[in-house]
């Protein structure tokens, strides 16, 4: 069964909405939570490395303004797009990982801005 | 940064037919994944190797981690239907996890 849950699976909304995506590890405390953006047909691209109770690491080009990362607590973390527009149209992914276990992923949530 | 390249970019393949697909860093990694992402949904992992050389089999799925530490490849026996998605190595650049290119599978019945 699924080890990541994320939350929604779906959103679609208008340009200048904020919207925010929940993960959570569902059996295990992750010590580490990563999130990733895939546009079609392209591999997935790191945006950012968030460990809990501490400030996220975000990839060079990802603005962090722009997508807030809050890692409350080691099986919760949240992306949150501020002000959405279309070009913020994509598919997110959540993982989180234990030390020195491989990552395990969500589901993903395919964003839409109108 | 790394980079990991992989080959081919897509294959159409018959049902019962073998697959190999293949996957190179221009750098050494310590760890090689291989994950499985089906239309809108997560990657799933497939299989984890942690040492060169190491051969490892999930079912019908068999990868091994280059002795260089810079390839690995990934041969999946029998195709079924249900191995149509795309296939991703990845590895670890300290801790940060890299995906490759992908490797489209589409399998016929």
């Amino acid at each position: 069964g699924a080890v990541v849950s994320q939350h929604p699976s779906r959103v679609i909304c208008k340009s200048g909405t904020s919207v925010k995506i929940e993960c959570r590890s569902l059996d295990f405390q992750a010590t580490t939570m990563f999130w990733y953006r895939q546009f079609p047909k392209q591999s997935l691209m790191l945006m950012a490395t968030s460990n809990e109770g501490s400030k996220a690491t975000y990839e060079q080009g990802v603005e962090k303004d722009k997508f807030l990362i809050n890692h409350a607590s080691l099986t919760l973390s949240t992306l949150t797009v501020t002000s959405a527009h279309p070009e913020d149209s994509s598919f997110y992914i959540c993982s989180a990982r234990r030390t020195g276990m491989p990552q395990h992923f969500g589901d993903g949530t395919r964003l839409s801005i109108l | 940064g790394q980079q990991l390249n992989q080959s081919p970019q897509s294959m159409f393949i018959q049902e019962g037919e073998d697959v190999s697909m293949n996957c190179t860093s221009s750098s050494i990694f310590n760890t090689w994944l291989w994950y499985k992402q089906e239309p809108g949904e997560g990657p799933v992992l497939l299989i984890a190797l942690y040492k060169a050389g190491e051969l490892t089999s999930n079912g019908r799925l068999t990868a091994q981690f280059g002795i260089t530490r810079k390839d690995s490849f990934l041969n999946i026996s029998a195709s079924i239907p249900s191995d149509v998605g795309i296939y991703f190595c990845a590895g670890y650049d300290t801790n940060k996890l890299i995906f490759g290119t992908g490797t489209l599978l589409a399998v016929q019945p």
